[in-house]
């Protein structure tokens, strides 16, 4: 069964570094989206993406967040200069359409120290 | 913000036991999802109700709609500890919008 895939697994960083987070949504979907869950609280929408650009994003994804798809399978995301904030489960997903049923990957566990 | 609350936020039972978690919201669901998420795994979905009063089956889970689609309950029928996870409801508009989740021990 397709399923997204995300990597690394666990990200240890120092605050002020850079990080890119990576996803491989399924291979028919079009929409693909960043959600981050910090620890205790709840999933949180960061950003949708669809045909090669950002459809819609939340307040928290501000100008140190980027997202890319640099080639026909990856789907990044991408933190500038980390803050110890950011620490948090980071969820991508993808679906068929737009109010489609959404896939999750299994995430990245950040941690900024 | 359209907020969702879910209760309650942590729930632990006896094997065999049944047991019902809501989640509630001010306004108007279009349409709302239940999503399981087990520790280190991505939420996945469970079931999507659209139509105010639907109830649906999976298993020994019964999803249920509010007729004036603002809340939605959850009853699981002699839980068992393969049960246990973390239960998410969200509304979905262009994005999934998700309470802060129902965590549910099951003990054997």
């Amino acid at each position: 069964e397709p399923e997204v895939t995300q990597t690394p697994s666990h990200q240890v960083t120092q605050m002020g570094q850079e990080v890119i987070l990576r996803c491989v949504p399924i291979s028919n979907h079009l929409y693909f989206y960043w959600y981050r869950q910090i620890l205790g609280q709840k999933v949180e929408f960061l950003v949708s993406f669809y045909n090669n650009e950002i459809s819609e994003k939340s307040e928290i994804f501000d100008d140190q967040f980027s997202v890319e798809r640099p080639d026909g399978s990856n789907f990044t995301l991408k933190i500038r200069s980390t803050k110890l904030e950011d620490s948090a489960m980071y969820f991508c997903a993808s679906s068929v359409g737009l109010v489609e049923e959404q896939y999750f990957g299994p995430g990245t566990r950040l941690t900024v120290t | 913000t359209q907020l969702l609350e879910q209760s309650p936020q942590f729930l632990s039972i006896q094997e065999g036991e049944n047991l019902t978690v809501y989640c509630n919201s001010s306004s108007v669901f279009s349409s709302l999802q239940w999503y399981r998420q087990e520790p280190g795994e991505g939420p996945v979905l469970l079931v999507t109700v659209v139509t105010g009063g639907e109830v649906k089956k999976l298993k020994r889970l019964t999803f249920q709609f509010g007729d004036a689609r603002k809340d939605s309950s959850l009853h699981i029928t002699a839980a068992q500890p393969g049960d246990t996870g973390l239960y998410l409801c969200a509304r979905l508009e262009r994005k999934l919008i998700f309470g802060q989740g129902t965590t549910l021990q099951v003990k054997p």
